[in-house]
């Protein structure tokens, strides 16, 4: 069964600290993995994709399949990362839904 | 209105009552999903629908009956909930086919508590 693990449930650092959420999966093939948000009072919206290797607002995440990992990293946290972050995988096309993992609260302190 | 949209916001209701959610997708997507998020556990895939045929059940069960009437509406029935039936239910809907993946975009949600 296909299953996605945020161990963290809070993480809280202070403002122009690294930051790191961790993902862990388990999946039969070759998932597309996710990273979801949810700031305070706003719907939930993607941040970042693996196969689009980008970076958005700072954040980047690196599928590493040896480890069946999917961190999310940021280099120097900033306020306005306060949220929730859901790690989520999906097969091939999408068109089966996203599995989730419970999600992290990060939150920067000033 | 843009993008994803849920009515009711908020639903209380008994356990003996039957009532429906509502979602309705402005994007011209081709794919549609309804998810519960639990106070305790992850967000949860429940229905999926593409080109209006469900094709994903995940083992819901049957007090829960979805309807795609068209691809820009989809509803969540309910009838005979249980206490434990209260969460947040999430429409998303997204556009499949093609090469590789088309993001989900979320509505705001149901707030729905069960007496």
């Amino acid at each position: 069964a296909q299953r996605v693990t945020q161990p963290e449930k809070l993480l809280s650092v202070f403002k122009g600290a690294p930051v790191e959420l961790k993902c862990n999966y388990s999946y039969s093939g070759s998932p597309e993995l996710f990273w979801y948000v949810q700031y305070s009072r706003q719907r939930l919206q993607l941040l970042l994709r693996h196969i689009s290797r980008e970076s958005i607002k700072g954040f980047t995440a690196d599928l590493n399949k040896g480890e069946t990992s999917f961190h999310l990293k940021k280099p120097f946290a900033q306020e306005e990362d306060s949220a929730m972050y859901y790690c989520a995988l999906t097969g091939k096309g999408g068109a089966d839904g996203l599995t989730f993992g419970k999600g992290t609260h990060l939150i920067i302190q000033p | 209105e843009t993008g994803v949209t849920q009515t009711p916001r908020h639903l209380v209701m008994g356990m003996t009552n039957k009532k429906s959610l509502k979602c309705e997708q402005h994007l011209g997507h081709n794919a549609m999903y309804w998810y519960k998020q639990s106070a305790k556990k992850p967000l949860e895939l429940m229905f999926v629908y593409n080109f209006k045929e469900q094709t994903e059940n995940n083992s819901v069960p049957s007090r829960f009956s979805p309807e795609c009437p068209n691809s820009s509406h989809l509803f969540l029935h309910l009838h005979t909930l249980q206490p434990e039936d209260s969460a947040l239910y999430l429409c998303a809907s997204s556009q499949v086919g093609g090469q590789g993946y088309n993001e989900q975009f979320f509505g705001p949600g149901t707030r729905l508590t069960v007496l």
